[in-house]
């Protein structure tokens, strides 16, 4: 079955340190994004690409950095720069510009303490 | 710039009964798509229907239908006959062109049914 798989489900850190949180589709999609969700809130985006090698900052890049040097792979890494990183992370995919819903992960939460 | 917002941050219903969880949206786009996601507890976002600009009818996908009024800028989700596995989270969320096709979400309502 195509889908998006974000590993692990649950992820912990001590300040001070990087984590890679790992999303990968099957879905041929060109477009990915990274969303954060906290505690009864919405969800925010970090970043996203539109195709291989590019990728763009969305509402709340600071202390994340990203890489899609593969269709298929679009890992987030969380800096000792993002000042409060503990957080509900989902991974997204979708067709390159259009109107066609996004296809999420099950989400990784990152908890640092 | 997208926005979108749900003033409702909870809202309950009976069993059986109908709810209608409302949506408002803001954009410059000429041509752009709504979605509504059911967040459950369990975390994954799950894809219930989506409304295009220019369609002349409101979308339906089982019990979920949605409610365009394009002049309004409102695009609520109605669901008919609620179940208890219904109680979850809803968003609201857009997407168009000047906004680079990223998908805009709103705060989420808190549905509850009861039995």
């Amino acid at each position: 079955d195509g889908g998006i798989t974000q590993s692990p489900k649950y992820l912990f850190r001590k300040e001070g340190q990087n984590v890679t949180l790992s999303c990968e589709q099957n879905l041929n999609h060109d477009a990915m994004y990274w969303y954060r969700q906290d505690p009864g809130q919405g969800l925010r985006l970090i970043y996203y690409s539109q195709i291989v090698n590019d990728f763009q900052k969305g509402d709340i890049a600071e202390g994340y950095s990203v890489s899609r040097e593969k269709k298929e792979s679009f890992p987030l890494t969380v800096t000792s720069a993002q000042k409060n990183p503990t957080a509900f992370y989902l991974c997204a995919s979708s067709i390159r510009g259009s109107h066609s819903p996004l296809h999420f992960g099950n989400g990784t939460r990152l908890t640092v303490t | 710039a997208q926005k979108i917002t749900q003033t409702q941050p909870g809202m309950f219903v009976q069993e059986k009964e109908a709810v209608t969880l409302d949506c408002t949206y803001d954009t410059s786009d000429p041509s752009y798509g709504l979605f509504w996601y059911k967040q459950p507890s369990s975390g994954e976002m799950i894809f219930l229907i989506y409304q295009g600009s220019y369609d002349q009818q409101n979308a339906t996908e089982g019990r979920y239908s949605l409610n365009f009024q394009k002049a309004r800028k409102s695009a609520n989700l109605v669901i008919s006959a609620s179940q208890l596995g219904d109680s979850a989270m809803y968003f609201c969320a857009m997407r168009g062109a000047r906004g680079n096709y990223k998908l805009t979400f709103g705060k989420g309502t808190l549905l509850t049914v009861n039995p």
